[in-house]
């Protein structure tokens, strides 16, 4: 159980085309996700919490209308990088709440296999 | 503020010895403590994670860690590692009243045992 995928698990694009990655909670349901972005040899950045049914809250100096996030659904979240641009180019990975109280892991976040996304 | 330290950028040991990876944090209150672990262009493994009890935490793989309140560490440790073993590992740390869920990352620490 408890398993979150990501779609794709690779793209390429040209520069000033917009891609949209996918993040799914398959066993359990989500009601929030997170969005993180990874460069090089280094931690986790936070760039923002996906509520289903509401709007992101975005860290700070993430821009909100660079990186679209969608939650439409308890167990669907969507990240759209629009007008990608080569410093875009980044190692994206998604985490999924588990919000099912009194389970063995609620609240624990279980984390996608990653996005790596290269834009030319 | 919150945050979480990983003082060593690597950690080299030989097969079959025992591992520490330091883990260090700083937050208000008392916090869920995690270790993650990550192998190349992979997301995060959860390898395990403290919540109130026994300060001797069991996870994967025959991983264990100690929380120490006083010093506020939360070390990862094995007692004999396996080439396997080599990757990235992350410290983590959750506020309990921080209703965002939220973790917070170390800078994380490559693990390589060598043969």
């Amino acid at each position: 159980g408890a398993v979150v995928s990501q779609h794709p698990s690779r793209v390429i694009c040209k520069s000033g085309t917009s891609v949209k990655i996918e993040c799914r909670s398959l066993d359990f349901q989500a009601t929030t996700m997170f969005w993180y972005r990874q460069f090089p040899k280094q931690s986790l950045m936070l760039m923002a919490t996906s509520n289903e049914g509401s709007k992101a809250t975005y860290e700070q100096g993430v821009e909100k209308d660079k990186f679209l996030i969608n939650h439409a659904s308890l167990t669907l979240s969507t990240l759209t990088v629009t007008s990608a641009h080569p410093e875009d180019s980044s190692f994206y990975i998604c985490s999924a709440r588990d919000a099912l109280a009194g389970g063995p892991s609620y609240n624990e976040q279980f984390f996608g296999p990653g996005t790596r996304l290269t834009v030319l | 503020a919150q945050s979480v330290a990983q003082p060593e950028d690597q950690v080299n040991v030989a097969e079959g010895n025992p591992l520490t990876v330091k883990c260090t944090y700083s937050v208000s209150g008392n916090p869920y403590l995690f270790w993650y672990v990550q192998y190349p262009n992979r997301g995060l493994q959860f390898l395990l994670k403290y919540i109130t009890g026994d300060n001797l935490v069991k996870g994967s793989y025959g991983f264990e860690a100690e929380f120490n309140k006083s010093q506020t560490s939360f070390h990862l440790k094995k007692p004999s590692a396996l080439v396997s073993d080599s990757a990235l590992y992350f410290c983590a740390v959750r506020d309990r009243v921080d209703s965002s869920y939220k973790l917070i990352f170390g800078s994380g620490t490559r693990l390589l045992v060598r043969p």
